[in-house]
């Protein structure tokens, strides 16, 4: 089991400020990182899977950096909106495994 | 695709009774996993099948878990007996070529 490490454990934000958390797991034989999002009372929903060094992807307001090197992922929300509120979940899978190793997640709570 | 369908959505039953949870994955997927939500771990992996055959059940947490996959489109996760400590979320997931994972809605369980 990887260690996966996610932080902060949770954040509250105003509504119409941005915000990012981070994701820090292991380097060697990396072979991809998924985000998953997931709202209370419902199941994860995956939002993005990355593999190469310096990818970044992007849906609407959120957005995603990977740097393989050193083992982090950056997760963005630009304008954060109620609907955002979630548990943000990273998840690396190594080459040789079939797994993903969930972190524990990021629980974002926006204010309006 | 009606995505992956999890049944029952809820079960509340006494200690000691046979639990039967039930999964029917994305049709053509060819991997199948279980996972447990709970508070102090989060969402743990129980077993992982791939072309209906487990490949991993490591994270089976005792012998009174076990988990089936007679044919490609339908699966079970059964406890015998229950105990009040098997109270939790249980998620089934499949996954295709490309490793995205899709969830269930998740079967509350309730062991009383």
């Amino acid at each position: 089991i990887l260690n996966v490490e996610q932080s902060p454990q949770s954040l509250h934000v105003q509504e119409g400020d941005s915000t990012n958390f981070t994701c820090s797991f292991p380097s060697s034989n990396f072979y991809a990182l998924h985000w998953y999002r997931w709202e209370t009372a419902k199941s994860p929903e995956a939002l993005f899977v990355m593999t190469l060094n310096g990818d970044e992807k992007k849906k609407g307001r959120i957005s995603a950096t990977l740097n393989t090197k050193e083992g982090y992922s950056y997760l963005y929300i630009k304008g954060s909106q109620p609907e955002d509120s979630a548990t943000y979940l990273c998840a690396p899978k190594r080459s040789n495994d079939y797994k993903l190793s969930f972190g524990a997640g990021t629980t974002v709570t926006v204010r309006a | 695709d009606a995505g992956v369908i999890q049944s029952p959505r809820h079960e509340v039953t006494e200690m000691g009774q046979e639990v039967t949870l039930r999964c029917k994955p994305i049709s053509g997927h060819n991997s199948l996993f279980w996972y447990r939500q709970t508070m102090m771990r989060g969402l743990e992996l129980l077993i992982y099948f791939n072309n209906n055959v487990p490949i991993d059940d490591s994270g089976m947490p005792e012998d009174r878990f076990s988990a089936k996959m007679p044919n490609a489109s339908f699966s079970t996760l059964k406890i015998q007996p229950s105990e009040p400590r098997d109270s939790a979320v249980y998620f089934c997931a499949s996954s295709g070529g490309v490793g995205i994972q899709y969830f269930g809605a998740g079967t509350r369980l309730s062991v009383l």
